[in-house]
């Protein structure tokens, strides 16, 4: 079956860097997308690879392995506002993504 | 730019009504989706549509009818609502099969 796994929820300081992991099941692939959810709102993009590597964006950084089918998020100097859900979603041989149930990221003080 | 609506933000139904959730986009995209998100679950895909004029069945689709009579517009039908589709609705488009896709704002439907 197709399925993504990432952690439920994760704690992280400001200015601190937090790496959230993706592993990933699908049949067939077509890349991986990252996604960032405040509560209440709806999901924005962040991030899109689908070469092994890794991708910088700014404070942002998605890195691939293909090979590992996994994939994290590097979320660098934190701010009170990154706290939200990211959601990490792969896409499959028919070009629909199969999502995670997200992580909960917590910035503190 | 507006990008993608939906209509109504919210809805209390009651079981047994139909009801339609409205979606519409102004970015010309020519592919649109329907998910629903449920607390502990990923976002999951109801239907989409690649191009005006065709729709295709997503992971759960069970309860819901679309159509896709321009490229503009993608409406969701739940013919004969159930207390299992209590859920938020995402309505989303883009421009290409591997490209990012654009969500509207959302839709929060309880059914009693």
């Amino acid at each position: 079956g197709q399925n993504i796994d990432q952690p439920t929820e994760m704690t992280a300081t400001e200015g601190a860097i937090v790496q959230i992991n993706c592993t990933y099941q699908t049949s067939g692939f077509n890349g991986l997308f990252w996604y960032q959810q405040h509560a209440g709102e709806a999901p924005t993009f962040l991030s899109y690879n689908v070469l092994d590597g890794l991708e910088e964006k700014g404070r942002f950084s998605s890195f691939l392995s293909r090979s590992k089918g996994y994939s994290y998020l590097l979320l660098k100097e934190l701010q009170m506002k990154d706290s939200a859900s990211y959601l990490c979603a792969a896409m499959d041989s028919n070009y629909q993504l199969i999502w995670g149930a997200g992580t909960k990221l917590i910035i503190k003080p | 730019t507006a990008g993608i609506t939906q209509a109504p933000t919210s809805q209390i139904l009651a079981a047994g009504r139909s009801m339609t959730l409205r979606c519409t986009q102004d970015m010309r995209h020519n592919a649109m989706y329907w998910y629903r998100q449920d607390l502990g679950l990923g976002l999951r895909l109801i239907h989409y549509s690649n191009t005006a004029g065709t729709t295709g069945k997503g992971e759960v689709p069970d309860g819901y009818s679309v159509s896709r009579a321009n490229t503009d517009d993608f409406p969701l039908t739940l013919a004969s609502a159930v207390p299992s589709q209590t859920s938020v609705y995402f309505c989303a488009s883009s421009d290409g099969e591997n490209n990012e896709q654009f969500f509207g704002p959302g839709t929060r439907l309880t059914v009693l």
